[in-house]
């Protein structure tokens, strides 16, 4: 089955850029989108469509895809960033099967 | 204002059937798509399956396919999860969220234990 990989954990410190990646066969031809979800909260969208960041989310956050590899990026990451971060896409199939990569666990300190 | 309301928690037992539900509201439910994300304690984010509520097309994840049943009642603007025997390995957090994940709801708990 289609899988999506994403590096373990990611540790920063404030105001430095955060970078998270995500890796997938099918990613040149299917969108990629971000999650973040904190501490006993329902995740919450923060890039959609490789790029697109959804109204609300701030500009700190960028999405970018080249290949097999879609990058979120987080410029100046903040404290209050800290959480677990999920890249979503589909498999080629056709059949709209979704697949969310491992997650990635950002500190920020 | 989107809203998706999911049901409360359940505690249920092996073998037990289990039909949770997610209703929406602020915006024409039959025009998108809702999916279900399993998350097991401590574990990331599953993609359970998508439904259209406008015609009932639904796409299972390989890995629930014939696990459960997913279905949208769009009179009321409800889509629902269910299980025919619940099992232990069941026990998680179920979200659903208007596809892609734009809006979620807030969560059903679910634990399955004798």
């Amino acid at each position: 089955s289609y899988e999506l990989t994403q590096p373990p954990s990611v540790s920063v410190s404030p105001g430095q850029t955060a970078r998270i990646t995500c890796s997938g066969d099918a990613l040149p031809k299917k969108y990629a989108y971000w999650y973040q979800q904190k501490s006993g909260q329902a995740p919450v969208l923060v890039i959609y469509e490789d790029s697109k960041r959804p109204s609300g989310i701030p500009e700190r956050f960028s999405g970018s895809s080249s290949g097999t590899m879609a990058t979120l990026t987080i410029s100046g990451a903040q404290v209050e960033d800290e959480a677990d971060y999920y890249c979503y896409s589909t498999d080629s199939s056709g059949n709209h099967s979704g697949v969310f990569g491992g997650g990635t666990k950002l500190t920020v300190l | 204002e989107v809203q998706l309301v999911q049901s409360g928690a359940e505690v249920k037992k092996p073998g037990e059937s289990l039909k949770i539900s997610c209703k929406g509201s602020g915006y024409s439910f039959t025009s998108y798509w809702i999916g279900w994300v399993r998350q097991m304690p401590g574990k990331g984010l599953e993609w359970m399956g998508i439904i259209y509520p406008g015609d009932s097309d639904t796409r299972y994840s390989p890995s629930f396919q014939g696990q459960v049943t997913i279905s949208a009642d769009k009179s009321i603007s409800t889509a629902y999860l269910q299980w025919s025997s619940l099992k232990a390995s069941d026990t998680a957090m179920y979200y659903c969220a208007r596809w892609p994940g734009d809006y979620w709801g807030q969560g059903t708990l679910v634990t399955v234990s004798s």
